[in-house]
């Protein structure tokens, strides 16, 4: 059964700061690897989508990388701004079965960026 | 244009009684999957459905949850002699397809519905 799991669990930096998450998962067969933000009382919102041959995904100040053999994932947030502050979740989809369309969620992180 | 659905955004209702949790997705998303999110949690997998059909319904916690979806469009999750652990946020996604890279396969969300059972 496939377990995801990100650190650190709660992250608060000031502003401007270069920021990682982390996230990492148990089972190395996965078909692609997704970052979402949610902010609270909202729903999520895609940020980076990697493919499994794939090592890293860039979308303006944020870029993502994948090394699948070890089952790791970070997140990069570079010059965080207050408008950053969310919780950050790394969820996998699984390569072939039954599976197909499913992700497996991390409990996230939150991240607080201060003025 | 619109993004995906769900109502009502909160639902409070006493054990044992019966609920329908209501989700539509983007027009043209052939692909729908449902979570549920306790406070402080990742959304857990419940159901996916692939156009009329439940693809997998693995993560249904029993078998007093069900979810429809019967013109392939919108989905009903249902829930019977709800119980006090059954209290969470249930959130539902659509997705254009389920292959072909990001635009296709990004799950988009609903902002959810606030379950609590008393």
């Amino acid at each position: 059964k496939q377990e995801v799991t990100q650190i650190p669990a709660a992250l608060s930096v000031p502003e401007g700061e270069n920021l990682v998450l982390n996230c990492s998962f148990t089972d190395s067969a996965i078909y692609n690897l997704q970052w979402f933000r949610q902010d609270p009382g909202k729903g999520l919102t895609s940020l980076l989508l990697i493919q499994s041959s794939q090592r890293e995904q860039t979308s303006g100040r944020l870029n993502a990388s994948l090394d699948k053999s070890s089952g790791r994932s970070t997140l990069y947030i570079a010059a965080s701004q207050p408008g950053d502050s969310a919780t950050y979740l790394c969820a996998v989809r699984q390569a072939g079965g039954t599976s197909y369309g499913k992700l497996t969620f991390g409990q996230g992180t939150i991240l607080t960026v201060h003025p | 244009g619109a993004g995906v659905s769900q109502t009502p955004s909160n639902k409070v209702t006493e054990k044992g009684k019966y609920v329908e949790l209501r989700c539509d997705p983007i027009s043209g998303h052939t692909a729908l999957y449902w979570y549920r999110q306790s406070l402080g949690q990742g959304p857990e997998f419940l159901i996916y459905f692939q156009g009329t059909g439940a693809a997998d319904d693995s993560g249904l916690p029993n078998d007093r949850f069900f979810a429809v979806r019967p013109e392939g469009s919108v989905s009903t999750l249902k829930i019977q002699r709800t119980e006090r652990g059954d209290s969470a946020v249930y959130l539902c996604a659509s997705s254009l397809t389920t292959s072909g890279g990001f635009r296709q396969e990004t799950q988009y969300f609903g902002p959810g519905t606030r379950l609590l059972v008393l």
